[in-house]
């Protein structure tokens, strides 16, 4: 079945510049995260959703980061006035139950390039 | 901060098993052990993850020390297809609870 899609695969950004990245999770999946990959290292938790609910932000870095999931399925990691210390790959994860032992499911991830 | 600690980066020659070990001496008693893998420009694929018992999929195997503060995670037959970063992760019972990285061990399977 299809898996958890992320969209662009690649994005370069001018510092300053706004941008968006999305998400799209396996159907049905109550759980999602976002997470950031700096070069050689492994992924650092961001902010997770449960439906539509934000139930945890405590990873974004600045309010510069902000997500949304408004029905519940696609999100969109928004950041703003982009910097060079911005740059990293953005993974998105699924998973399907919500208070229980689950599995989460990545997607390719997003790589942010900022000049 | 990771709550575990794994060597930086190990070889296996292919068509051996790898055994790629992990320490966690902090373990706390409703935290499990989880694994997941890293392939280059690709997203974390999960393993396999365990409590107490060993564990077998059709990936690997999970063993786990009797006092919870170890285990080593077998590939049977690694492949120039199992190269990647691995992790091992500590996490409580919890569908919330995001997952810790630390940097993993790099497997090189060589032919």
């Amino acid at each position: 079945g299809a898996g958890v899609s992320q969209s662009p695969r690649y994005k370069v950004a001018k510092r300053g510049q706004d941008v968006a990245l999305r998400c799209d999770p396996i159907s049905g999946h109550v759980s999602l995260f976002w997470y950031q990959q700096a070069l050689g290292q492994g992924p650092e938790f961001l902010t997770y959703f449960q439906n539509e609910a934000q139930l945890d932000k405590s990873g974004l870095p600045s309010d510069r980061f902000f997500a949304e999931r408004p029905e519940g399925s696609v999100s969109t990691l928004k950041i703003q006035r982009t910097q060079q210390e911005d740059s990293a790959v953005y993974l998105c994860a699924s998973s399907t139950r919500q208070g229980f032992l689950d599995t989460q499911y990545f997607g390719p991830g997003t790589r942010l390039t900022v000049l | 901060d990771a709550k575990t600690t794994q060597p930086p980066s190990m070889d296996c020659a292919e068509g051996r098993a790898a055994n790629l070990p992990c320490n966690h001496s902090t373990i706390s008693g409703n935290e499990y052990v989880y694994w997941y893998r890293q392939i280059h420009s690709q997203g974390p694929q999960y393993i396999i993850h365990g409590l107490k018992n060993n564990e077998t999929n059709e990936m690997a195997s999970l063993i786990i020390t009797e006092d919870r503060k170890s285990s080593t995670l077998i590939l049977p037959h690694a492949t120039l297809r199992d190269t990647a970063v691995y992790y091992c992760i500590v996490r409580v019972n919890s569908g919330n609870t995001p997952l810790v990285f630390g940097k993993g061990t790099r497997l090189s399977v060589i032919a």
